[in-house]
């Protein structure tokens, strides 16, 4: 059973980098083949892809955050990570790790983390 | 890349069907058929219910189908039962390795 994790700050100050980590377990990240994906969800609305690396390190971003983000894989450790740049009220949110999407996912997101709220605010 | 739309809200009786609507464009959902839906209860993690427009997961009733005509596809949950009363999500592939979520639905059992 594939089971996601997230992990670090529940607060973060405006304009500082938010910083997240999704240890993986039953899963091997990097021999998998599988993409891995950031999601979050502000209190009270819908969901928001944020973006996906694969086992190479190849990533996609949602074009309304790319200027602001980047992933990475860490394989000694079995976990993928989330730097979100110059954070404003506006990225307070829970922010979930999935696995997906992709073809070894159906084009869908088959597991999920908990999901960890992170509050930008001084 | 804009949000897909889903109606704010649904609702029926036990027993009855219904149907939520995820209308994007030619570019997402009417582009091809990576479209999924996740179910989300208060508090928790979305669960996936339909991938692929249709195709159900292991051990997802049979009461949840999906299905797809043009740029807008459809979750129809039939038999409702009380614990189907939550928030249903679609998701569709937007191009040049993108996703995009719907607004979400408020599905409401009366």
């Amino acid at each position: 059973q594939v089971q996601l994790q997230e992990s670090g700050p529940g607060l973060v100050k405006p304009s500082q980098t938010l910083s997240l980590a999704c240890p993986i377990s039953g899963d091997s990240i990097s021999s998998g083949g599988y993409y891995w994906s950031w999601i979050r969800q502000p209190a009270g609305k819908g969901l928001e892809w944020i973006g996906r690396i694969y086992p190479s390190g190849s990533t996609n971003y949602n074009p309304s955050l790319q200027s602001r983000v980047t992933m990475s894989i860490d394989t000694s450790k079995n976990q993928f990570s989330l730097e979100l740049d110059s954070v404003t009220a506006a990225d307070t949110a829970v922010y979930y790790c999935a696995r997906g999407p992709g073809s070894g996912t159906y084009e869908s997101f088959d597991y999920w983390g908990q999901g960890t709220l992170v509050t930008v605010s001084s | 890349q804009s949000a897909l739309t889903q109606p704010a809200s649904v609702s029926g009786s036990p027993g009855q069907s219904i149907t939520i609507s995820c209308t994007g464009t030619s570019s997402d959902v009417g582009g091809h058929d990576r479209v999924s839906w996740y179910q989300q209860h208060p508090g928790k993690a979305p669960k996936l219910m339909i991938y692929y427009v249709s195709r159900r997961p292991s051990g997802v009733s049979n009461r949840f189908s999906g299905s797809k005509s043009g740029n807008t596809a459809s979750l129809t949950i039939s038999g409702l039962q009380t614990e189907d009363e939550t928030d249903y999500y679609c998701c569709s592939y937007a191009g040049s390795g993108t996703w995009v979520f719907g607004g979400g639905t408020k599905l409401t059992v009366l």
